[in-house]
């Protein structure tokens, strides 16, 4: 399957603790996007990568979310000291560099805090 | 800042019935895309069609069909003989360029959603 992948599917943790989460882009594509999707809500941008420059981070909702693609291929999204509102689905999208082509969608991974 | 609305929050049509999804959007660019995903009930987004704010003709992709009125903000989508399959949250997203670089952020900023339930 040459799709953009996600992992974990699932997480579940406890409030406080540290998660990460990794995503793999269709190998070919040179930007990646981070968006969190919560219940009832379209998609919502974090962050992107043009190969492994972070060129827009100013969406992370707070200084306990980071982002890195360290080798222009796949990325990890980190969220410190989680809460309960950070409870959601985080999906990860990746598109050629030329334009405003469209973003493919990985299957997400879902996020519970307890 | 650039937004999209989706009115229709939900909406059942029984199988066979056409149907349209309203999307009305504002932004501040003159360029700017417009996309239509697809979300079925197993999670994953799915692209249908992507728009240019320069190219107003409709487009016709076997049961889809897309209007696109820039007078109006709007880019509705229609299904025509709708089928249990397409039950699905349906989303419209606007992606804007930068007028001076011709570069832009290539976020997308999407609508909340609507819902379609096709009814056997």
């Amino acid at each position: 399957d040459t799709g953009v992948s996600q992992d974990p599917r699932h997480k579940i943790t406890k409030r406080g603790q540290n998660v990460t989460f990794r995503c793999d882009p269709i190998s070919e594509h040179n930007r990646l996007y981070w968006y969190r999707q919560t219940l009832g809500q379209g998609p919502e941008f974090l962050t992107y990568f043009q190969n492994e420059a972070q060129l827009e981070k100013s969406r992370l909702l707070s200084n306990r979310f980071s982002a890195e693609r360290p080798k222009g291929s796949f990325s990890t999204l980190e969220i410190q000291r989680t809460e309960q509102g950070d409870s959601a689905m985080y999906l990860c999208a990746s598109s050629l560099m030329i334009g405003h082509n469209e973003q493919f969608f990985g299957p997400g991974t879902r996020l519970t805090v307890l | 800042a650039q937004k999209v609305t989706q009115a229709q929050t939900e909406i059942s049509v029984v199988e066979k019935e056409d149907v349209t999804l309203d999307c009305v959007y504002e932004t501040r660019d003159t360029t700017y895309y417009l996309f239509w995903y697809k979300q079925p009930p197993s999670g994953e987004l799915v692209f249908l069609i992507r728009r240019n704010s320069f190219d107003e003709q409709n487009e016709i992709s076997g049961r889809y069909s897309w209007n696109f009125q820039k007078s109006t903000s709007s880019f509705n989508f229609t299904i025509t003989a709708s089928q249990v399959v397409d039950s699905a949250v349906y989303f419209c997203a606007l992606s804007e360029v930068n007028e001076y670089s011709g570069a832009g952020s290539y976020q997308l900023t999407f609508g909340k959603g609507t819902k379609l339930s096709v009814i056997p």
